[in-house]
C-alpha cells in the first residue's frame, strides 16, 4: 500500500496568514493526489484534485502543487473557516485510495 | 446537485452484522462516471476506505484487505441506493461511517466529490 504522510500534524495561525501543508508519498503517485478540508461534525469536503486543479465552488485562496512524492497546499489568506482539519489522498493505488493521518490547523 | 443520504442503526451488539443504506440523489448509482463508495473515520485508523462497487457492462465491487472476509457492498438499481454489510462486529469497527462518490474528474483523475452525512455505529453491547 501507498502511505500518505503530511506534515505538520497540526499547525496553529492567524486569521489572514499564510499557511502551507505538506504531504509525501511512499512512492511516486505522479499528480494523483486530492486536498479535502473537514470540519468537526461533518464529512471532508474536496478542495484540489490532480494535484492543483481547484474543485469547482472552492475559494481561490487555496491552492496545491508538486508531483511525484512530495505535494503542498497552500492557504494564501486564513480565514475563520479555515480553522479545521485537512487531508490528503492518492488516488494513484485506485481502489486503494489511502488518505494521510491530517492536519489540524488552529486559532492562535 | 448531488446529495447521499445515509440510514442505519447507530448501535451494534459485538459478533452481529453492521448494516447501513446510501440513497442517491441528483445521480445514478449506475453512472459510468462513477464508483461508490464506503469509508470509516475512527481516532485510531483515522480515514480508511473499506470497499466500493461500479458499473461498467456489469458490477464490479472491490474491498479492502483489512475487512475483505466481513464485507459486502450491494447497489440496487430500482432504489438507487447502495448498502454495506460488515459482519462479525468487534468493538474496534467502532467509527463515523461515510459513504461518498468517486467521481472521474478527467485525464484520469477522479476525487470523492460528494460524501454522506455519516452515521456514528458504536459497537457494543
Amino acid at each position: 500500500d501507498i502511505q500518505m504522510t503530511q506534515s505538520p500534524s497540526s499547525l496553529s495561525a492567524s486569521v489572514g496568514d499564510r499557511v502551507t501543508i505538506t504531504c509525501r508519498a511512499s512512492q511516486s503517485i505522479s499528480y494523483f493526489l486530492n486536498w479535502y478540508r473537514q470540519k468537526p461534525g461533518n464529512a471532508p469536503k474536496l478542495l484540489i484534485y490532480a494535484a492543483s486543479s481547484l474543485q469547482s465552488g472552492v475559494p481561490s485562496r487555496f491552492s496545491g502543487s508538486g508531483s511525484g512524492t512530495d505535494f503542498t497546499l497552500t492557504i494564501s489568506s486564513l480565514q475563520p473557516e479555515d480553522f479545521a482539519t485537512y487531508y490528503c489522498q492518492q488516488s494513484y493505488d485506485t481502489p486503494r485510495v489511502n488518505f494521510g493521518q491530517g492536519t489540524r490547523l488552529e486559532l492562535k | 446537485q448531488v446529495q447521499l443520504q445515509q440510514s442505519g442503526p447507530g448501535l451494534v451488539k459485538p459478533s452481529q452484522t453492521l448494516s447501513l443504506t446510501c440513497f442517491i440523489s441528483g445521480d445514478t448509482v449506475s453512472s459510468n462516471n462513477a464508483a461508490w463508495y464506503w469509508i470509516r473515520q475512527s481516532p485510531s485508523r483515522g480515514l480508511e476506505w473499506l470497499g466500493r462497487t461500479y458499473y461498467a457492462s456489469k458490477w464490479y465491487n472491490d474491498y479492502a484487505a483489512s475487512v475483505k472476509s466481513r464485507i459486502t457492498i450491494n447497489a440496487d438499481t430500482s432504489k438507487n441506493h447502495f448498502s454495506l454489510q460488515l459482519s462479525s462486529v468487534a468493538p474496534e469497527d467502532t467509527a463515523v461511517y461515510y459513504c461518498a462518490r468517486k467521481e472521474a474528474m478527467g485525464r484520469g483523475m477522479s476525487a470523492f466529490d460528494f460524501w454522506g452525512q455519516g452515521t456514528m455505529v458504536s459497537v457494543s453491547s
